[in-house]
C-alpha cells in the first residue's frame, strides 16, 4: 500500500514570498489533515479536512495561509506572503475516518526555511 | 483547548534499562490516546493507541502504555530497551465525539538508547 505522498520535500524562500505544498494521501482515506511542526515542537493541526470539506481550521492563520483539497483526494496547502516563524515542517496525514481510534499515517514533510 | 504535556524532553538510557515516558493531557471528556515514534530520517508512525476497553494497551516492538482517567495520564512504558529504540516520541490526544480525529501532540521526548 502506498504511504502519504508530499511534495516537495524541501523549500527555502525569502519572506514575502509565496509558497505551496502538495499532499497525495493514501487511496481511499476520507480525512486529510495539514500540521505545522516547528524546531523541538510536536505538531500543531492547520486544516482537516473531511473528503472535500473543511472540518476545523481553527489554528489556520487564514490571512497567509491557504488549502483546498479538490475532488476529495489531493490537497494543496499555500501561505502567501511567507514570514520568517513559518519556517518549519509541514506534515500532511491522511485517515480512514474521524471516528474514535482512527489511525493518522503521517507523509515525509516538507521542510520549510524562510529567509 | 486542550493540552499535552510530556515531562522529559530528552532521555539517555543504556540498552536493556527499562523506559517510562510520562505524557498529560488536560481534557476532562472523552479521550482517544495515542503514542506514535519518529525513528531517525523516517516518517511519524503509530505505536500504539488507547479509545476504549483495557486501559493496558499493548503496541509494536514491546511497548505498552497504561491510560490512568483519574491522573489524566497515558504513560509509555518499555521494560528493556534498544539500541534501535532511538527515536523521538510524540504523545497525542483527540476528543471524543465530533471532535474525534483532531489531535493535540505534545512536543515530543528524544530517545537515546546507548549500546
Amino acid at each position: 500500500e502506498a504511504g502519504v505522498a508530499q511534495s516537495p520535500r524541501y523549500k527555502i524562500i525569502e519572506k514575502r514570498q509565496s509558497v505551496a505544498f502538495w499532499c497525495n494521501p493514501i487511496s481511499g482515506h476520507a480525512t486529510l489533515y495539514w500540521y505545522q511542526q516547528i524546531l523541538g515542537q510536536g505538531p500543531k493541526l492547520l486544516i482537516q479536512f473531511q473528503n472535500n470539506g473543511v472540518v476545523d481550521d481553527s489554528q489556520l492563520p487564514k490571512d497567509r495561509f491557504s488549502a483546498e483539497r479538490l475532488k476529495g483526494v489531493d490537497s494543496t496547502l499555500k501561505i502567501q506572503p511567507a514570514k520568517l516563524e513559518d519556517s518549519a515542517v509541514y506534515l500532511c496525514a491522511s485517515s480512514l475516518g474521524v471516528g474514535q481510534g482512527q489511525t493518522q499515517y503521517f507523509g515525509p514533510g516538507t521542510r520549510l526555511l524562510v529567509l | 483547548a486542550q493540552s499535552v504535556s510530556q515531562h522529559n524532553h530528552h532521555v539517555i538510557l543504556s540498552e536493556a534499562a527499562s523506559l517510562e515516558l510520562g505524557c498529560n493531557y488536560s481534557y476532562g471528556g472523552t479521550v482517544n490516546l495515542f503514542w506514535y515514534v519518529q525513528y531517525p530520517g523516517q516518517h511519524l508512525q503509530l505505536l500504539l493507541k488507547y479509545f476504549s476497553g483495557d486501559p493496558l494497551v499493548k503496541g509494536i516492538k514491546g511497548f505498552e502504555a497504561e491510560f490512568i482517567k483519574s491522573k489524566f495520564s497515558f504513560n509509555l512504558r518499555k521494560p528493556s530497551v534498544q539500541w534501535s529504540d532511538t527515536a523521538e516520541y510524540f504523545c497525542a490526544v483527540n476528543q471524543g465525539g465530533t471532535n474525534a480525529g483532531k489531535s493535540t501532540f505534545g512536543d515530543g521526548t528524544t530517545l537515546t538508547v546507548k549500546p
